[in-house]
């Protein structure tokens, strides 16, 4: 969607190396998500924020983190301690709407060897 | 606790066949919603069932949710490779008004 921007599209680590994927939005939207997709899978969630300096964990935190200082900013820390790091990793925004639709950013492409 | 289950996993028509995927749970569910992941993209947002029994159009696409607000179809009447890509059907997670926790997904093939 316009107004979520993840970068970069594609990163490539060595194992045992922290990352920080980028998540940044324009839409005012207070709610923002990560999630993780494996090749042929569902999307599962990992963390998600509701108001600026909360955050909670999703169904998949462990050897992940994440900080939410800012509105427009969720970024995202896969540790060295996550054992299958290599994902396609979505970013979604919520507005205040109860049951409001996710919006996606185009994601980002984690190859760790 | 609750389980939803979306089939088939994969769905291979001839173009100008019908198409349909199903999400059915074993406890009720407050709405659902469904998206469109093209190859290589994300999901999009296509439409979002709240009330029993309630059926909705978007052009080719028709989107069901059962009686019992258990289950939800959509159904694509006369396929096009357009509408090639991974369905997934989404609903709240128990107890949560924004966690949505996401289908399996099927991933629709369209033989030109």
């Amino acid at each position: 969607d316009g107004g979520i921007t993840q970068s970069p599209k594609y990163l490539f680590r060595k194992e045992g190396q922290n990352v920080t994927l980028s998540c940044e939005q324009n839409l005012n939207h207070d709610a923002m998500y990560w999630y993780r997709q494996d090749p042929g899978q569902g999307l599962r969630l990992i963390y998600y924020s509701q108001i600026v300096n909360d955050f909670q964990k999703g169904d998949i935190a462990e050897g992940y983190s994440v900080s939410r200082e800012k509105k427009e900013s969720f970024p995202l820390t896969v540790t060295s301690a996550q054992k299958n790091p290599t994902a396609f990793y979505l970013c979604a925004t919520q507005d205040g709407t109860i049951n409001s639709p996710l919006h996606f950013g185009n994601g980002t492409r984690l190859t760790v060897t | 606790g609750q389980q939803v289950m979306q089939i088939p996993q994969y769905q291979h028509v001839q173009e100008g066949e019908d198409f349909t995927t199903y999400c059915n749970s074993s406890t009720t569910l407050s709405n659902i919603q469904w998206y469109k992941q093209r190859p290589g993209g994300h999901p999009v947002f296509l439409i979002q069932l709240v009330k029993s029994g309630e059926v909705k159009k978007q052009k080719r696409l028709t989107f069901q949710f059962g009686e019992a607000k258990k289950n939800s179809s959509l159904h694509i009447t006369a396929t096009q490779t357009t509408d090639v890509g991974t369905y997934f059907c989404a609903y709240p997670f128990p107890g949560s008004a924004r966690q949505l926790t996401f289908g399996s997904g099927t991933q629709l093939t369209v033989l030109p």
